[in-house]
């Protein structure tokens, strides 16, 4: 079974477009994350929600919105897509106090 | 401000060879605690090790051990011989206590060669 699940994998498309990735985890966590990996490597926290709640919002443009359904899934829509977007979106979860954060197998954004 | 730097930024050995990727952090926090993860080529990031500020004790498991000093502000991970399939870029990372965000080194890029 997949922990931390991420769809899609790869992600193509052009500038201006509107897209979301999605993030599931099945660990019964109530808190989850996304970070960002740029073409350098650097990982950087975005957003992280504890049980539906925002609790982290870090700097990020509000192109970027993140969405939680429910406690098991944090989405991420980014409008008006720019190229400065391209990346690897990692999500992330983690059990209450534990400050470990399982990750999910990444979306490799590229706009064109 | 809190701050992992990882000042290698690539290193290159041969099979076999011991390594050691180091780690230096800056923090306020009392209570914090640190972290490895690997990104094989794969790019999945794979957790290797959780110490908390309160354990100095060092860790060894397998091939693999830390090294945990806190006067210096350092948590360093040794690789003994080394093998290929450790080629992966290494990050530490410092968990800041009230979010539970990770912040992580720039990564150290590690390639064994056969």
């Amino acid at each position: 079974d997949t922990a931390v699940s991420q769809t899609p994998k790869y992600l193509v498309t052009q500038m201006g477009n509107d897209k979301s990735i999605k993030c599931e985890q099945n660990l019964g966590h109530d808190t989850m994350y996304w970070y960002k990996q740029d073409s350098k490597k650097f990982l950087k926290i975005m957003f992280s929600y504890n049980n539906k709640e925002l609790i982290i919002n870090e700097t990020v443009p509000n192109r970027f919105s993140p969405k939680s359904p429910d406690k098991a899934h944090l989405n991420l829509h980014i409008n008006s897509l720019e190229l400065g977007d391209s990346a690897v979106y990692f999500c992330a979860s983690s059990p209450p106090g534990s400050y470990e954060q399982y990750f999910g197998p990444g979306t490799r954004l590229t706009v064109t | 401000a809190q701050k992992v730097t990882q000042a290698q930024t690539e290193i290159s050995v041969v099979e076999k060879e011991d390594v050691t990727l180091d780690c230096v952090y800056e923090t306020r926090d009392t209570t914090y605690y640190l972290f490895w993860y690997k990104q094989p080529p794969s790019g999945e990031l794979v957790f290797l090790i959780r110490r908390n500020s309160f354990d100095e004790q060092n860790e060894i498991s397998g091939r693999y051990s830390w090294n945990f000093q806190k006067s210096t502000s350092s948590f360093n991970f040794t690789i003994t011989a080394s093998q290929v399939v450790d080629s992966a870029v290494y990050f530490c990372a410092l968990s800041e206590i009230n979010t539970g965000k990770l912040i992580f080194g720039q990564g150290t890029t590690l390639q064994v060669k056969p």
